[in-house]
């Protein structure tokens, strides 16, 4: 069964550094998002893309974050200069609609845990 | 506003037992999902119920949706000690551009007990 994936598994970084995580969605997929979740919270949206764009973006997706489809299989999110509060866990999701403005089940992948020093 | 609220927050059951979990929301939706998530693991997904549904099962799962309440429940008979997880549930929206926005609950944590 097609799945997403991330890379890597846990990233430690130091304060103040970039990051790139990285995900491959599901291949026929369209729509892609990335969550974040602290630890012992609840999930929470940063970001969804679509044709080459960002579509909605949450208040905590500001101008530290960027995302980006490099080519036809990865799907990036990039913080600039990371802080300790970036520390979680990062999801990334990828969905088919099901018609043309309709978006049906998000496929997560399995995560990346992000560690800031 | 807090959009998908769990309860309880916590579950602990003997295994064979049956759970439940309830989840509430503020807004109308378009679906309904229901996650699992391992400790420190990612997403599981479970079952997709839509707004124009009422109840739908898949194996030991049964899930229910009364949009009239905005609530959810999500039932898992027999319970295994394997079904040890946090449980989240997920409602999504069209946003007014078409997009489809998902906003997850506080999940409950539930513990099966051997």
């Amino acid at each position: 069964e097609p799945e997403v994936t991330q890379t890597p598994s846990h990233q430690v970084t130091q304060m103040g550094q970039e990051v790139i995580l990285r995900c491959v969605p599901i291949s026929n997929h369209l729509y892609f998002y990335w969550y974040r979740q602290i630890l012992g919270q609840k999930v929470e949206f940063l970001v969804s893309f679509y044709n080459n764009e960002i579509s909605e973006k949450s208040e905590i997706f500001d101008d530290q974050f960027s995302v980006e489809r490099p080519d036809g299989s990865n799907f990036t999110l990039k913080i600039r200069s990371t802080k300790l509060e970036d520390s979680a866990m990062y999801f990334c999701a990828s969905s088919e609609p099901t018609y043309v403005t309709r978006t049906d089940t998000q496929y997560f992948g399995p995560g990346t845990r992000l560690t800031v020093l | 506003s807090q959009q998908g609220e769990e309860d309880p927050q916590a579950l602990s059951i003997q295994e064979g037992e049956n759970a439940t979990m309830n989840c509430s929301y503020k807004t109308s939706i378009n679906n309904l999902q229901w996650y699992r998530q391992n400790s420190g693991r990612g997403l599981v997904h479970l079952i997709l119920i839509r707004s124009n549904e009422r109840e739908k099962h898949s194996g030991r799962l049964r899930v229910t949706l009364d949009t009239s309440k905005k609530s959810s429940s999500l039932l898992i008979t027999a319970s295994r000690a394997a079904d040890t997880a946090s449980y989240f549930c997920a409602t999504d929206y069209l946003t007014s551009g078409g997009y489809q926005k998902v906003t997850f609950g506080t999940g409950t944590k539930l513990q099966v007990i051997p």
